[in-house]
This record gives structure tokens, sequence and C-alpha cells, in this order.
């Protein structure tokens, strides 16, 4: 099956710095890359989505100019959280939908983001 | 609007079958999923159905009414790892996804 990692899984930073979060696809080629966040015991919320080589779209509410996100690559996305804060803790997912795969979302292993 | 609906938590015993219901309204349909989370990971895929009717795969069987815009997974002979929560996800006209809240399936012995 195909196989979706995500680099760190565990992030403790300290407040006003910058965190990246790399997204990757290991065995196909991931057209369309996409960004979640998870509040405990809520669900999954959608931040962004990513095609590779354009711009992320980016969903109401989220900042881009914190968020920035980069698919630079059919295999690599990344998530740039600016200036962390406090509130910016939480539990980041990645997911990635293939070229011949156009229905089916891959994830990633997520990603524990602390700012302390 | 968009919109997904399944219940906040069941309860159910082991060795038991629970029925997690989902009812879905999306700008046009290209399908619908049923995801496995457990508590500090990531969803896994358990199942996706686009034309009516009931998928059966192993322990888990989901079903689909696209008329009714309404889907049920089942899970049959209930394990203690089964407990987790459950996500449904309707698929829009632009393959985007739309999430439930998801089911929080409790399974006592």
């Amino acid at each position: 099956g195909a196989v979706v990692s995500q680099h760190p899984s565990r992030v403790i930073c300290k407040s006003g710095t910058s965190v990246k979060i790399e997204c990757r696809s290991l065995d196909f080629q991931a057209t369309t890359m996409f960004w979640y966040r998870q509040f405990p015991k809520k669900s999954l919320m959608l931040m962004a989505t990513s095609n590779e080589g354009s711009k992320a779209t980016y969903e109401q509410g989220v900042e881009k100019d914190k968020f920035l996100i980069n698919h630079a690559s059919l295999t690599l996305s990344t998530l740039t959280v600016t200036s962390a804060h406090p509130e910016d803790s939480s539990f980041y997912i990645c997911s990635a939908r293939g070229l011949a795969r156009d229905y089916e979302q891959y994830f990633g292993p997520g990603t524990r983001l602390t700012v302390t | 609007g968009q919109n997904i609906d399944q219940p906040t938590e069941m309860t159910a015993t082991e060795g038991a079958i629970v029925q997690i219901n989902c009812t879905y309204q999306t700008s046009g349909f290209n399908g619908l999923f049923w995801y496995q989370q457990h508590a500090g990971e990531a969803p896994t895929f358990l199942s996706y159905n686009v034309l009516d009717g009931l998928e059966e795969k192993g322990r888990f069987s989901s079903f689909l009414s696209r008329s009714k815009g309404y889907s049920y997974l089942l899970l049959k002979e209930l394990q203690m790892k089964d407990s987790a929560s459950y996500l449904c996800a309707a698929s829009d006209s632009n393959y985007q996804l739309i999430w439930g809240a998801g089911t929080k399936l409790i399974i006592k012995p």
C-alpha cells in the first residue's frame, strides 16, 4: 500500500520560534497533499490543500503567513509554523493523494507540536 | 452547505456487533470513506464506497445508499483493540473530503 511519512513525530519549541514539518510520499507520486490539525478529542480540521508546483489553497480562518506550505516536488510537502505560540500546540497530520488513486488519501503518522 | 453527521459516542460489548451510522450532504459526490483513528495516532483507511450496497472486508463492512445520503460501518466480533474513533468522510465534486466529527467507540469486556 501507499506509505506517507512525516517528520518529526514530536517537537517541542519555544514561543516565537519556527518549526518545519515534512511530509513525504514514499512509494507514489502525490499530486495533492493536505494538511490537517487536530485538537484533543476533536475531528480533523483541514488547514490547506497543496498541489505540486502551485500555491497552497488555505481554508477560511487559516493564516497563510503563519502556516507556510511548500509542495516543491511530487513526493514532498512542508508545513512551517512561523513564530509559534502556545495556542499552535496541536497534532498536525498530512495526507497525500496520488495521480492514479484520485480518490483515496493516505495519511502520515502525524506530528505532535508543543509550544512552550 | 456541506455536512456530515455521525453519533458522538457509542458503547458495545466485546464479541458483539455494532453499527455506526453516517449521513451526509455534499456538493457533488465521489464516494464515502471510513477511517479508524486510535488516540494520538493518524487515521487509517478502512473502506471506500461509491456505489450503493454493502462492501465486506473481514470483520468490517460498509454500506452506502446514495439516494438517502446514508452510510454505515458494521463491526462484527468486536475486540478490545477496536476501541477507537471512527471517522466518516464524503468526497465532494472536487474530490475534497468533508469530515464528520467522528464516533468514539468504547468496547467493554
